[in-house]
């Protein structure tokens, strides 16, 4: 399964855009980027996936670089709910399976 | 849509006690479930894979007589905690994915999770 790095922890102020960056370098061509928070003691959060191309939903955008070997998840205005861990998961093309890493805590604060 | 519900939210048992957690798919129809489970402070750790009609598969290191899982429609997959010990105590959460696309592709939606405490 292809890996995914994602920096530990990373602040932002409410109504900023947050970026959370993540790393798959070993990501193979038929295999989805997944993005999935979890807020403190309830089940993960489906954000938004994407193969190739940029995607934007109406919770956030996810731009993948055109080698696909890293990605940003961009939430436009961040806000004190969105206080989450963020993951970021390279989906296996031969499997439904999500391997979640450590993620990124991102804090929002006011 | 694309709604997951778990019950129990929370469960407290005595050592030695079987306890099953039911994982629902409330207004879709979940071809695959996954069962995970969350120490405090780590992330999610894949347990299982069900699909409905068969055995579930097991990752390596799960105990599959421990851990009974049984996807009996696809609406409904059940894990069964037995002998439950102190060190099982965890955040047990499901998934369901409604299936029938390439594999890869298919958006996983989660349950809210129960927290199991072991006495």
């Amino acid at each position: 399964d292809a890996k995914t790095t994602q920096p530990t922890s990373m602040d932002c102020a409410e109504g900023r855009a947050a970026n959370l960056p993540c790393n798959h370098s070993t990501i193979s061509g038929n295999e989805y980027v997944y993005w999935y928070r979890q807020i403190h003691s309830q089940g993960p959060q489906y954000i938004i996936h994407g193969l190739k191309n940029n995607e934007t939903n109406e919770m956030a955008s996810l731009i993948i670089t055109e080698d696909r070997k890293s990605s940003t998840l961009i939430l436009p205005h961040a806000t004190l709910r969105d206080t989450a861990v963020y993951y970021c998961i390279v989906m296996a093309y031969n499997t439904d399976k999500l391997i979640f890493g450590t993620g990124t805590r991102l804090q929002v604060f006011p | 849509g694309a709604v997951v519900s778990q019950h129990p939210s929370r469960v407290i048992c005595k050592s030695g006690t079987s306890v099953k957690i039911e994982c629902r798919s409330l207004d879709f129809q979940a071809t695959t479930m996954f069962w995970y489970r969350q120490f405090p402070k780590q992330s999610l750790m894949l347990m299982a894979t069900s699909n409905e009609g068969s055995k579930a598969t097991y990752e390596q290191g799960v105990e599959k007589d421990k851990f009974l899982i049984n996807h009996a429609s696809l609406t409904l997959s059940t894990l069964t905690v037995t002998s439950a010990h102190p060190e099982d105590s965890s955040f047990y959460i499901c998934s369901a994915s409604r299936g029938g696309g390439f594999k890869g592709t298919d958006t996983q939606y989660f349950g809210p999770g129960t927290r199991l405490t072991v006495l």
